[in-house]
């Protein structure tokens, strides 16, 4: 167990539609980066936040939005939904994410969304 | 695309024997993660090696990095059934960049 939690595990929805994926950060860990894994694409970085403030950008859609809350757990909000959206969305936590180079990133069990 | 290359992309061997799987990357880095996933489950995060370092180990676990080379191993010893998953390379700082991963195999 890494520590870091998500919600739903699995979600089923319909095209056009908006879903949102929770995610706590282990206990200190100030980032919080969500990542998707489709078959085609592998596994792909999406955003981080660092301490509430967006850090990173990936190859994040417009259509999906994240933000960081006071209490540092995350939210991913996916709108617009399409079939190639089916993926499974992991979110990681680290201490650090400040620009210190070396540090783990420490995954959570992730939310596998299907999209019909 | 992908920063790094796992090499094979698929293993299969038998329990007691060992496992060595490659990674390759293009651009200069600051350190190489090596991760396992189990079928369709969450990443767990193995080994960090910094690009100063050359080889580290933990527990049945040595992997290596040769910066001249863009190139990293990660030998597990002694596999055995639990060590069936599929392992990633991973670079990057706050963007973790993965490869597309080798599945291995450990048959009874």
């Amino acid at each position: 167990d890494s520590g870091v939690t998500q919600t739903p595990k699995h979600l089923i929805t319909a095209t056009g539609q908006r879903v949102t994926l929770r995610c706590s950060p282990r206990s200190g860990d100030l980032s919080v980066y969500w990542y998707q894994q489709s078959l085609d694409q592998g596994l792909q970085f999406l955003i981080q936040y660092y301490n509430g403030e967006e850090r990173a950008k990936g190859n994040i859609l417009e259509r999906f939005s994240a933000q960081q809350f006071p209490d540092l757990h995350s939210e991913l909000n996916l709108s617009s939904l399409e079939l190639g959206d089916s993926a499974l969305y992991f979110c990681a936590s680290s201490v650090d994410g400040g620009g210190a180079p070396h540090y783990e990133q420490y995954f959570g069990p992730g939310t596998r969304l299907t999209v019909t | 695309s992908q920063q790094g290359e796992e090499d094979p992309q698929a293993l299969s061997i038998q329990e007691g024997e060992n496992a060595t799987m490659n990674c390759s990357y293009k651009t200069s880095i600051n350190n190489l993660q090596w991760y396992r996933q189990n079928s369709g489950r969450g990443l767990v995060h193995l080994i960090l090696i910094r690009s100063n370092e050359r080889e580290k180990h933990s527990g049945r676990l040595r992997v290596t990095l040769d910066t001249s080379k863009k190139s990293s191993s990660l030998l597990i010893t002694a596999s055995r059934a639990a060590d069936t998953a599929s392992y990633f390379c991973a670079t990057g700082a706050q963007k973790l960049v993965f490869g597309q991963g080798t599945r291995l195999t450990i048959n009874p």
